[in-house]
C-alpha cells in the first residue's frame, strides 16, 4: 500500500514570496491533516479536512495560509506572503475518517521550507 | 488548553532499557500515541493506548498509562542504536480529531 506522498521535499524562498505544497493521501482515506513542525518542536495541527470539507482550521493563520481539497483526494497548502517564522517542516497525514473508534494517522515525509 | 510535556533528552547505554515519559493535561483524551521520528524522515506510529487501558505491550515496547496522574510512558527494552530518534507523545480527544504533540524526546544511545 502506497503511503502519503508530498511534494516538493524541499523549498527555499525569500520572505514575501508565495509557496504551495501538495499532498496525496493514502487511497480511500477520507480525512486529511496538515501539520506545521518548527525546528525543535512537535507538529502543530493547521487544518483538518473530512473529504473536501474543513473540520478544523482554528490554528491556521488565515491571513496568509490557505488550503483546499477540492475533489476530496489531493490537497494543497499555500502560504502567501511567506514570513521568516514560516520556516518549518509541513507534514501531511491521512486517516480512514469513519470515526468508528481509533483513527490511525499516517504521515508523509514532509516538505522542508526555508524562508530567507 | 491542551498541553503535552516531555523531557527533551534521554541518554541510555546500548542494551539497557529506555523509559520516555510524558504528561498531558486533557482529561478527555481518548487515545494516546507514541511516534518515532528519525532524522530527515516523517513520523512513524510506534504504538497507541486507549484511555481505559493501563498497559500495552508490543514486542520490545511497553506503554504504561496512569490516567489519574495524566502520565504516559514508553519503555523500550534492549535499546539498540537503531532506536536513536526523537520520540513524540501525542493525545487525541477521539474520533478523527487532530493530534496534540509534545516537543519530543531525543533518545541518545551510548555504545
Amino acid at each position: 500500500e502506497a503511503g502519503v506522498a508530498q511534494s516538493p521535499r524541499y523549498k527555499i524562498i525569500e520572505k514575501r514570496q508565495s509557496v504551495a505544497f501538495w499532498c496525496n493521501p493514502i487511497s480511500g482515506h477520507a480525512t486529511l491533516y496538515w501539520y506545521q513542525q518548527i525546528l525543535g518542536q512537535g507538529p502543530k495541527l493547521l487544518i483538518q479536512f473530512q473529504n473536501n470539507g474543513v473540520v478544523d482550521d482554528s490554528q491556521l493563520p488565515k491571513d496568509r495560509f490557505s488550503a483546499e481539497r477540492l475533489k476530496g483526494v489531493d490537497s494543497t497548502l499555500k502560504i502567501q506572503p511567506a514570513k521568516l517564522e514560516d520556516s518549518a517542516v509541513y507534514l501531511c497525514a491521512s486517516s480512514l475518517g469513519f470515526s468508528m473508534g481509533k483513527e490511525t494517522q499516517y504521515f508523509g515525509p514532509g516538505t522542508r521550507l526555508l524562508v530567507l | 488548553g491542551e498541553d503535552v510535556e516531555q523531557s527533551l533528552f534521554l541518554s541510555v547505554r546500548e542494551g539497557d532499557s529506555s523509559v520516555i515519559n510524558c504528561t498531558y493535561t486533557d482529561s478527555s483524551s481518548t487515545y494516546l500515541y507514541w511516534y518515532k521520528q528519525e532524522p530527515g524522515a516523517g513520523l512513524q506510529l510506534l504504538t497507541y493506548i486507549f484511555s481505559n487501558m493501563d498497559m500495552k505491550q508490543d514486542q520490545r515496547l511497553t506503554v504504561l498509562l496512569n490516567k489519574k496522574d495524566k502520565h504516559l510512558s514508553l519503555r523500550i527494552a534492549d535499546t539498540q542504536t537503531g532506536d536513536s530518534a526523537i520520540y513524540f507523545c501525542a493525545e487525541e480527544e477521539g474520533g478523527a480529531d487532530g493530534l496534540t504533540f509534545g516537543k519530543g524526546t531525543h533518545l541518545i544511545i551510548q555504545p
